[in-house]
Order: structure tokens, then sequence, then C-alpha cells
């Protein structure tokens, strides 16, 4: 079956400039994640929806960065005003459970988007 | 505060030996613990997990852990390594505490094989 997938897979930017970053977890998949991995380090949370639950946004590190989830399923990471801090590659992750059980879960992550701010 | 620390940022090891990569955690709840791998250029992908039961769990390619809870350890083991398994290992912990359901990853570990 089809993987989380994310689209584009490489995204080049100017400074200042906002972009779109989509993920299309599995499907039946409840639980969302999305992760920012800077070069060759680890992983850092950004947000977490779970069913339709609000989604746990504490990882998100500026309010130029939003993320919304559309009929349970796909999802879309905003970053407005890009800065060159921002280069990093971005992955979504999903997971099967969105109830007490989702902590038990593995994550299935996708092959991320690379986005890098001139 | 909930954290995962993987004390070495490369392991390097002699194909045929056995590997062993670091993790300890700390949570305020039941830990559930994981390890994921990275490859190069390719996604992340789950290798194995601790959820409740028998400490020693096993999982994918021959990889092995062991849940030690008076020590707070999940290390990843091998028996023997291939130059295959060079890549990045990331260690993570799930809790449901008071603030609700958390995973944290470690800082990962780079794993070489050397032929």
């Amino acid at each position: 079956g089809a993987g989380v997938s994310q689209s584009p897979s490489n995204k080049v930017t100017e400074k200042g400039k906002d972009v779109e970053l989509r993920c299309d977890p599995i499907s039946g998949h409840t639980a969302l994640y999305w992760y920012r991995q800077s070069l060759g380090q680890g992983l850092e949370f950004l947000i977490y929806f779970q069913g339709n639950s609000a989604p746990d946004k504490s990882g998100l590190p500026s309010d130029r960065f939003s993320a919304e989830r559309t009929g349970g399923s796909v999802s879309t990471l905003t970053i407005q005003r890009t800065q060159q801090e921002d280069s990093a590659v971005y992955l979504c992750a999903s997971s099967a459970r969105s109830d007490y059980f989702v902590a038990h879960n593995e994550q299935f992550f996708g092959p991320g988007t690379r986005l890098t701010v001139l | 505060a909930q954290s995962v620390a993987q004390p070495e940022d490369q392991v390097n090891v002699a194909e045929g030996n056995p590997l062993t990569v670091k993790c300890t955690y700390s949570v305020s709840g039941n830990p559930y613990l994981f390890w994921y791998v990275q490859y190069p250029n390719r996604g992340l992908q789950f290798l194995l997990k601790y959820i409740t039961g028998d400490n020693l769990v096993k999982g994918s390619y021959g990889f092995e852990a062991e849940f030690n809870k008076s020590q707070t350890s999940f290390h990843l083991k091998k028996p023997s390594a291939l130059v295959s398994d060079s890549a990045l290992y990331f260690c993570a912990v799930s809790s449901l505490g008071g603030g609700g359901f958390k995973t944290i990853f470690g800082a990962g570990t780079r794993l070489f094989v050397k032929a």
C-alpha cells in the first residue's frame, strides 16, 4: 500500500517568501506529525494532529509557522516570511491510532521536503 | 521533563563484529521506546519498539534492543554488523503524562560499519 507522501520533494525560495509543504498520510492513520531535521541533526518536533482534537502546536518555533489538516487527512505546513534559518528537511509522519494507545504506535515517515531559503 | 539522550554522535565498528548504539531516557510516566533508522537519502524507518513485557525486543534487519528500567536505557544491538547497516539511528520515547501524549527523538547516532 502507499506510504506517507510529501510534496514538493525540494523547494528553493527567497528570503521573505511564503511556502506551503504538503503531507498525505497513510490512509486510515488518524495521527499526523510534522518534524524538522537540520543537516545531519536530530528531529525537532513541530506539531501533532490527533483525530479531531485540537493540535499540539507546542513545537512550532515562531508564529510564522502554521499547519492545518483538512478532513482528517492531508496536512499543509505553511511558513510565512521565510528566513535562512528555516532551511531544513521537513518530515511528516503518521501513525495508526488516535486514542489512548497512540503512544504505543510507531510512526511512518514520508521522504521529506528539503527547503532551501536563499 | 521528558528527554532522550544518545551519548555517541558516531559509532564505528568492523563488519562482522557486534554493535551497540546507546540510548537513555527520562520520562514521568511509563516509557514507550522506539528505534528508527535513516539510510542515506531515504526516509526514517521503524526498527523496533518496547511497550511492555519481555525486556529484549527484536526488530527488523536482525536488530534487537534491551529495555533496562533501573538504568533507564534502551540500547540497540546487533550480533554481527553489516556494511549495509551504516546509517543514522534515532532513539525515541513516547509517554502519556499530565501534558498529554509526547514523543521525543534523540539527536541521532551515525553508525559506520567498515568492511
